[in-house]
């Protein structure tokens, strides 16, 4: 059964942190894999998107990691800042040339205090 | 990029009744989507809205109680129709540019609560 499991759910660090969120799949066959960041009350962002033959990709302050051999990703977050409170949610796609079929992960909650 | 606008942001509604959700695009796109997100769960597709002909529904969402509607290259509804309180849910709208490996935009998302 094709499922992304992302951990820890929910995650309160303080200002100036580094984080790291997990995200594993079990999606086959492997097309894409995508991070989002969703503030409250708003829609998915995306942050970065990473091909099979991608290890890692930048975005700023966020840096995601792909290993497609144990189906793992992580995205680490440098610096935090207040603004980086939102939800994480990590997207796998199946096929290549068009979007595919998406799964998604159920998101985790980075609260960053002062 | 493109820029999503979604109608109502947000609305409370009584149970029984009907409410449409409009999705406007600033430019013509291939792919059109209506997503739902219940709390503290993962985005589910509802259906793909097709351009000139009826949605393609996913599994669990049918025509009847989502009837959607795409008359051109930018713009999209989505009715949510006899609601009840399970439908209370965020209802997002997204579009894909259809390159390798497709970008997805979202919409900022219609929040429904059902009394």
């Amino acid at each position: 059964k094709n499922q992304v499991e992302q951990s820890p759910q929910s995650l309160i660090i303080l200002e100036g942190k580094n984080c790291t969120l997990q995200c594993n799949y079990t999606v086959s066959p492997f097309s894409n894999l995508r991070w989002y960041k969703q503030d409250t009350g708003r829609g998915p962002v995306s942050l970065t998107i990473m091909t099979f033959s991608e290890n890692t990709k930048s975005n700023g302050r966020y840096t995601a990691t792909l290993d497609a051999d144990t189906k793992q990703s992580s995205l680490h977050i440098t610096a935090s800042q207040l603004s980086d409170s939102a939800s994480y949610i990590c997207v796998v796609s199946d096929r290549g040339s068009t979007l595919g079929r998406l799964y998604f992960g159920r998101g985790t909650q980075l609260t960053v205090w002062p | 990029s493109a820029v999503i606008s979604q109608k109502p942001s947000r609305d409370i509604c009584q149970r029984g009744t009907s409410l449409t959700i409009q999705c406007q695009v600033d430019s013509q796109v291939t792919m059109m989507f209506w997503y739902r997100q219940q709390p503290g769960q993962s985005l589910t597709l509802i259906a793909t809205a097709n351009q000139g002909s009826e949605a393609t529904y996913e599994s669990g969402f049918v025509i009847d109680k989502f009837p959607i509607s795409r008359p051109n290259l930018t713009f999209s509804t989505l009715t949510v129709s006899n609601m009840s309180p399970e439908d209370s849910s965020i209802y997002l709208c997204s579009v894909g540019t259809g390159q390798a490996p497709g970008e997805l935009f979202f919409g900022e998302g219609s929040r429904l609560t059902v009394l």
